[in-house]
């Protein structure tokens, strides 16, 4: 079935450093991508999405592109901040019935000033 | 555009009781989610509404679970009987069939003791 593998955490970073958090996925159909990222207490927001290959998804100066030839949708940043301080998730829909969300396992993102 | 709303953000309840969370998603949006997140883990799919019809169950969703959207607009998410394994965030979500994006709520946390 679908599934997501997420690079494990967590990541510690010193602000203005630049970030690079890995995902891969597995899927049968041709799915779109997502990054959300959920703070302390807080739910999930939307980051960044890539509909079809060679999409590329950019927000708040990250980006991740959607590779098809290495089923990956890593996520970028050049220079990060302490706000970036946060759990980040990748996801995919399969585009098909309910176009359910499957998530990664999230990474911890602390940014250090 | 007001967003996902969930109520209450904060349930904290003893073994054997029951207790109902409310979601009110986006206005124009016809398709709504429940998602379960426990510590350290992504969300993971609860059941899914198309209007007022459930559409999609997981197998995470026991015979103590229910869920209902009655008129096609709030939904509630009920617990039986709730046990210690139950605490976890409760997610609602919510997406037009047009669009592919899915976006939550801030979530209900659950706390059984």
């Amino acid at each position: 079935g679908d599934s997501v593998t997420q690079m494990e955490g967590p990541v510690t970073l010193s602000e203005e450093a630049c970030l690079t958090i890995n995902c891969t996925y597995t899927a049968t159909g041709y799915p779109s991508l997502f990054w959300y990222v959920q703070y302390p207490g807080e739910g999930l927001q939307l980051l960044l999405k890539a509909t079809k290959a060679d999409d590329k998804g950019s927000n708040k100066g990250f980006e991740a592109t959607y590779r098809k030839e290495t089923t990956s949708f890593h996520l970028e940043k050049g220079s990060v901040q302490v706000s970036d301080s946060a759990v980040y998730f990748c996801a995919l829909s399969d585009q098909t019935g309910a176009n359910n969300l499957f998530f990664g396992t999230g990474t911890r993102l602390t940014v250090i000033p | 555009d007001t967003g996902v709303s969930q109520d209450p953000r904060h349930k904290i309840t003893k073994r054997g009781q029951n207790v109902t969370f409310r979601c009110d998603p986006i206005s124009e949006h016809n398709r709504l989610y429940w998602y379960r997140q426990t510590l350290g883990q992504g969300p993971e799919f609860l059941t899914y509404f198309q209007n007022e019809a459930q559409l999609e169950k997981s197998r995470l969703l026991s015979d103590r679970f229910s869920a209902e959207r009655p008129k096609g607009s709030f939904s509630t998410l009920e617990i039986q009987r709730t046990e210690q394994g139950d605490s976890a965030m409760y997610l609602c979500a919510s997406s037009s069939s047009r669009l592919y994006t899915i976006y939550f709520g801030e979530g209900s946390w659950l706390t059984v003791v």
